[in-house]
């Protein structure tokens, strides 16, 4: 079945560092992709998304691109802060009204 | 506007009890998502509805498991004779409609089953 899979965490970074989560979907069709954040203490947000192959997804200085040869929708964010630490999913929509979401990856940046 | 609410924000019981769980989403947002999250683990789906369609149940795990929507307002999920298992946070979501729309995300319900 439909599934998402992502990078285990947790992820710890200086502030300033180079970050990469990465997520691989198995799908039959074209799903959507998104990466929700959970900010302690909050719920889950819409942080980007992409609907169809090449679209690239980008919020708040992170991005992440549909790539369909590789099967994979990466999250990268060239330099982060210490407000970016959170717990990051990835997820696909593979039916109208279903989302399948991976396990969650932890990241910690400390200053 | 406000966001979705869930209630209550945390909940201990003993195996065996039923508990309700409330979820209250944006005004007019037609579409509701239960998931269920274990510790450590991504979110899993349960039930949704949209509109006064049939909910899509498929998600739910066992008969213990069951939730009632009133039109297009709140929402509970009930669990009977809940077991240590259906220790997790349960999350509800809404969107203005399905199919691609952004999800909304409650605080979500955080149980533990003595």
């Amino acid at each position: 079945g439909d599934s998402v899979t992502q990078m285990e965490g947790p992820v710890t970074l200086s502030e300033e560092a180079f970050l990469t989560i990465n997520c691989t979907y198995t799908a039959t069709g074209y799903p959507s992709l998104f990466w929700y954040v959970q900010y302690p203490g909050e719920g889950l947000q819409l942080l980007l998304k992409a609907t169809k192959a090449d679209d690239k997804g980008s919020n708040k200085g992170f991005e992440a691109t549909y790539r369909k040869e590789t099967t994979s929708f990466h999250l990268e964010k060239g330099s982060v802060q210490v407000s970016d630490s959170a717990v990051y999913f990835c997820a696909l929509l593979y039916n109208n009204n279903d989302m399948r979401f991976g396990a969650g990856t932890r990241l910690t940046v400390k200053p | 506007g406000a966001g979705v609410s869930q209630s209550p924000s945390n909940k201990v019981t003993e195996k065996g009890k039923d508990v309700e769980l409330r979820c209250d989403p944006i005004s007019g947002h037609t579409a509701l998502y239960w998931y269920r999250q274990r510790l450590g683990q991504g979110l899993e789906f349960l039930i949704y509805f949209q509109g006064n369609s049939a909910p899509d149940k498929s998600g739910l795990p066992s008969d213990r498991f069951s939730a009632e929507r009133t039109g297009e307002s709140v929402s509970t999920l009930t669990i009977q004779r809940t077991q240590q298992e259906d220790s997790a946070v349960y999350l509800c979501a809404s969107s203005l409609v399905s199919g691609g729309y952004e999800q909304y995300f409650g605080p979500g319900t955080r149980l533990t089953v003595t």
